[in-house]
């Protein structure tokens, strides 16, 4: 079974240009999560989607990002534009669920987006 | 609010040595605990997670953790190291969104 997909792997920008990272989730898993992760840290949750509805992006700075799942599967990520500062990794997860209240399902990740803005 | 805390940014051990990784949570209500762990240039990898079953989780790869409530605590071991073991490894608390800790590399000499 294919895991998470993301792409590109790699890709560098001069600052104030645009940038969209690509997600595809594992078949059949309604809950796709972005995450940024700076380096030496942890991921920090971007967004959330549940099927295409954006359930928590209380994270993502909206001035500048924007995230979209059309159809409930794949998603893209676009910021716009990129300062230095989003130099980082952005990473893409899915779960089959997450119930408010319940167990978490286990998120599984994809091999993440490395954006260097120049 | 949930938090997690990794106590030591580096760990290094010999191959064959005993493996600590620590984490200790914070979190007002009984947490769910994850161990995931991240190979250069990969995404992350689930080793083990508590949901409030049994309170020593066996995960892949050898990896084990127990979860200590009296503690605060969620500590990663393994008994043996091994040179594939070299990775980040993150703890995560998880009461409706994953909150991780800030990593620890773990380094296995030979």
């Amino acid at each position: 079974e294919a895991g998470v997909v993301q792409s590109p792997r790699y890709k560098i920008i001069e600052k104030k240009q645009p940038v969209a990272f690509w997600c595809n989730p594992i078949s059949g898993h309604n809950t796709l999560y972005w995450y940024l992760q700076n380096l030496g840290q942890g991921p920090e949750l971007l967004i959330r989607y549940e099927n295409e509805e954006a359930v928590d992006d209380s994270q993502l700075p909206k001035d500048r990002f924007s995230a979209e799942r059309l159809k409930g599967v794949d998603s893209t990520l676009k910021i716009q534009p990129a300062e230095l500062g989003d130099s980082a990794v952005y990473l893409c997860a899915s779960s089959l669920s997450q119930l408010a209240g319940g167990r978490p399902d286990t998120q599984y990740f994809g091999p993440g987006t490395r954006l260097t803005v120049l | 609010a949930q938090s997690v805390t990794q106590l030591g940014s580096h760990v290094s051990v010999s191959e064959g040595a005993l493996v600590l990784l620590r984490c200790n949570y914070s979190s007002s209500v009984p947490p769910y605990l994850f161990w995931y762990v991240q190979y250069p240039n990969q995404g992350l990898q689930l080793l083990l997670k508590y949901t409030s079953a049994a309170t020593l989780v066996k995960g892949i790869n050898g990896f084990e953790a127990e979860f200590k409530k009296s503690e605060t605590s969620f500590h990663l071991t393994k008994p043996s190291a091994h040179m594939s073991d070299a990775a980040e490894y993150f703890c995560a608390v998880s009461r409706g969104k994953l909150i991780f800790g800030q990593g620890t590399e773990l380094s296995v000499k030979p």
